[in-house]
């Protein structure tokens, strides 16, 4: 089965810092994985994903992620923080690309002016 | 125009009804999802229909049903509708390569 830990519910960070959302996932299969963001009161939107291929990926709004196969490890990291990136973020794994997402609890990130 | 929607956006109703929610995708993807946000922001796999067929059907209580008309649309059925039943509800579709795409949510809240 497949499991992903997001590490620290909550992150603040001050506007123009780095951003470091953790993740650590568990599959049994080379797998697929995502970060999504949800803004209150919204959906989810996809950041970016990993499925082959170069493990830094790089997604939209500045944020980008390193898969480390040795570390079971996605974490998500953004250079400098702006306001509008205060949201809660979640980090996803699937075995396929087209079977359930299994989620992790989430982190809530908040930017501090 | 919307890749996966669904209606309604809001639902408030009374403990012991039943309703729908609706989701539509106009991606052709071949794979459709419920998932059930929990007030804590969690979110957990409901069902998973692959060419309107089930695939996965998690610990949910029977009284909730999907049905799949077709591969466009999977709608979710409550019948006897409890306290515990509110939270946000998300209908996704995926196909391999293309990811997977999520629709706006349902918030249900049963009073």
């Amino acid at each position: 089965a497949q499991s992903v830990t997001q590490l620290g519910s909550h992150v603040s960070v001050s506007e123009g810092a780095l951003v470091l959302l953790r993740c650590n996932y568990s599959s049994s299969v080379p797998p697929y994985l995502f970060w999504y963001v949800q803004y209150p009161n919204q959906g989810l939107q996809l950041l970016l994903k990993y499925t082959t291929g170069a493990t830094l990926v790089k997604g939209i709004n500045g944020f980008e992620a390193e898969f480390k196969k040795s570390e079971t490890s996605f974490h998500l990291t953004k250079p400098s923080a702006h306001m509008s990136d205060a949201a809660e973020y979640f980090c996803a794994v699937s075995e396929s690309g087209n079977t359930p997402l299994v989620f992790g609890k989430g982190t809530r990130l908040s930017v501090i002016a | 125009d919307t890749a996966v929607s669904q209606t309604p956006k809001y639902l408030v109703t009374q403990m012991g009804n039943d309703k729908s929610i609706k989701c539509e995708q106009n991606l052709g993807h071949d794979t459709m999802y419920w998932y059930k946000q929990d007030s804590k922001k969690f979110l957990k796999i409901m069902f998973s229909y692959n060419n309107k067929e089930l695939i996965i059907n998690e610990t949910v209580p029977n009284r909730f049903s999907p049905k799949s008309p077709d591969k466009a649309h999977l709608n979710l059925h409550i019948n006897s509708l409890e306290l515990g039943d509110s939270a946000v509800y998300f209908c996704a579709s995926s196909r391999l390569g293309d990811g997977y795409t999520f629709g706006s949510g349902t918030r249900l809240t049963v009073v």
